[in-house]
């Protein structure tokens, strides 16, 4: 069965470092790979998708950037945080891009940029 | 353009009784999934229903159950035999083809003891 991770569970950064949100896929191949954010008490904001490594769309303009050095792999960075990017970051992967492939995802990274 | 609408922004149910929550969407395209998640405090995603925009029949998961209504381009969650463990945030979201998920601001449920 498919299993997917992310690490760190929670993390507290300062306003200007940078960072790295991990995420992996295990049990299946070249899945679609997604990245939320989601603000307190707020609705899912998609930030990036890849539908293959080195095949990676932004959603929405911002300081951070995405890649996918590996086929289950897909990690999220940023140069330098800002207090807005504090939130709860989730990682979601499927099978294809198929209207009938459900989503599924990882327990979660919570930010805070102080 | 996709859109999906939860109109509750939180419910009350009585444990062991039956509540529905609602969600509309929106799309031009005639081929798409719906799809519900529930969110506890601790944050993930859990999936629980999908249905197919040409499925016959509503979709059943346990004591989850969608009321799929096409001309009125509804998908409500009737969740039965509520309780506590049922309290949490619930988020309806659409995927039509070639498409991301699309998904609604979400309804809090609140399962009173």
């Amino acid at each position: 069965s498919q299993t997917i991770h992310q690490w760190p569970a929670t993390l507290v950064q300062p306003v200007g470092s940078p960072l790295s949100l991990e995420c992996t896929v295990e049990g299946t191949s070249n899945p679609n790979l997604y990245w939320y954010r989601q603000a307190a008490g707020r609705g899912l904001q998609l930030l990036f998708y890849s539908i293959g490594i080195d095949q990676i769309s932004s959603e929405v303009p911002q300081n951070l950037s995405a890649s996918r050095p590996q086929d289950r792999q897909f990690i999220l960075s940023s140069k330098k945080l800002l207090l807005s990017d504090s939130g709860f970051y989730l990682c979601a992967w499927s099978l294809t891009s198929r209207s009938t492939d459900t989503q599924y995802f990882g327990p979660g990274t919570r930010l805070t940029v102080l | 353009a996709q859109k999906i609408t939860q109109t509750q922004p939180g419910m009350f149910v009585q444990e062991k009784e039956t509540v529905t929550l609602d969600c509309t969407y929106d799309t031009s395209d005639p081929s798409y999934g719906l799809f519900w998640y529930k969110q506890p405090s601790s944050g993930e995603m859990i999936f629980l229903i999908y249905q197919g925009s040409y499925d016959q029949q509503n979709a059943t998961e346990g004591r989850y159950s969608l009321n799929f209504q096409k001309a009125r381009k509804s998908a409500n969650l009737v969740i039965s035999a509520s309780h506590l463990g049922d309290s949490a945030m619930y988020f309806c979201a659409m995927r039509d083809r070639g498409q991301n998920f699309v998904f609604g601001p979400g309804t809090r449920l609140s399962v009173l003891p």
